[in-house]
C-alpha cells in the first residue's frame, strides 16, 4: 500500500519544547516538502530536499529544522524558537528533481497545538 | 509577501450554478498546478499546465493557463455537492523548485 504518512495526527506540546513532527514515504519519491497551513494563508513552504542529505529553506524556515538521512523519511523539528508554532503541518512528496516537476502527493497532515 | 494572489476566498453557490476561481502572480510562472483540498483532509493533486494559453478539461472542469503565464483559473460547469472544498494554485517560478500557494478558494455548494 504505497503512499505518504504522518504521526501524530494531532500532537499538543507546552511552549518552550521542541517537538518533531514524522513524515515517511514509501513511493520512491526523490524530493520531499514541509508546508505550514494556517487558516486564510494557504500553504507556506518551511523546508524541501531534492535528494538525500540536501534541503533548502523555505520562506518560513525560521524556528524549524530538517534532516534527509534517508530517501524514505523527512522529519520536520519545530523548535522553541518557532514563534507562533500551532498549525496545521503537511508533509509532500514528488518524483523527479531539478528541472523536472511533477505533482505533490501530501500526507494526512499533523495538527501541532502549543499552549 | 505573497506572491500568488488567488480570488475569491469563498464562494457560495446553488447546486447546478458554474463556479471560477481565479489565480494572479506579479511574476511570469513556469508552470501551475492546481489542488483541491476538502474539509478535514489534505490538498489532491488536479492538474498541472506548463504551456502559456494552455487549457485543459477534466469532466466539467476546465483549467486555463494565461497566455502571459502569469494567470491561471479554474471553472466549473454545473457544481455538485461533491465539489465542496478550497481549490489551490500553485505557481513555479523560474528554474527553481519552490511552489508558491495561493491563499485558496472555499467553495461551498448549496444543495
Amino acid at each position: 500500500d504505497g503512499g505518504i504518512t504522518q504521526s501524530p495526527k494531532y500532537l499538543f506540546r507546552k511552549e518552550g519544547q521542541n517537538v518533531t513532527l514524522s513524515c515517511e514515504q514509501n513511493l520512491n519519491h526523490d524530493a520531499m516538502y514541509w508546508y505550514r497551513q494556517d487558516p486564510g494563508q494557504g500553504l507556506r513552504l518551511i523546508y524541501y530536499s531534492q535528494i538525500v542529505n540536501d534541503f533548502q529553506k523555505g520562506d518560513i524556515a525560521e524556528g524549524y529544522s530538517v534532516s534527509r538521512e534517508k530517501k524514505e523519511s523527512f522529519p520536520l523539528t519545530v523548535t522553541s524558537a518557532q514563534k507562533n508554532p500551532t498549525a496545521f503541518y503537511l508533509c509532500a512528496s514528488a518524483p523527479g528533481q531539478g528541472f523536472l516537476v511533477f505533482e505533490q502527493y501530501f500526507g494526512p497532515g499533523t495538527r501541532l497545538t502549543v499552549t | 509577501g505573497q506572491q500568488v494572489m488567488q480570488i475569491p476566498q469563498y464562494q457560495h453557490v446553488q447546486e447546478g450554478e458554474d463556479f471560477t476561481t481565479y489565480c494572479n502572480s506579479s511574476t511570469t510562472l513556469s508552470n501551475i498546478q492546481w489542488y483541491k483540498q476538502r474539509p478535514g483532509g489534505h490538498p489532491v493533486f488536479l492538474i498541472q499546465l506548463v504551456k502559456s494559453g494552455e487549457v485543459k478539461k477534466q469532466k466539467r472542469l476546465t483549467f486555463q493557463f494565461g497566455e502571459a503565464k502569469k494567470n491561471s483559473s479554474l471553472h466549473i460547469t454545473a457544481t455538485q455537492t461533491t465539489d465542496v472544498g478550497t481549490y489551490f494554485c500553485a505557481g513555479l517560478m523560474g528554474t527553481g523548485n519552490q511552489f508558491y500557494f495561493g491563499t485558496g478558494t472555499s467553495l461551498t455548494v448549496i444543495p
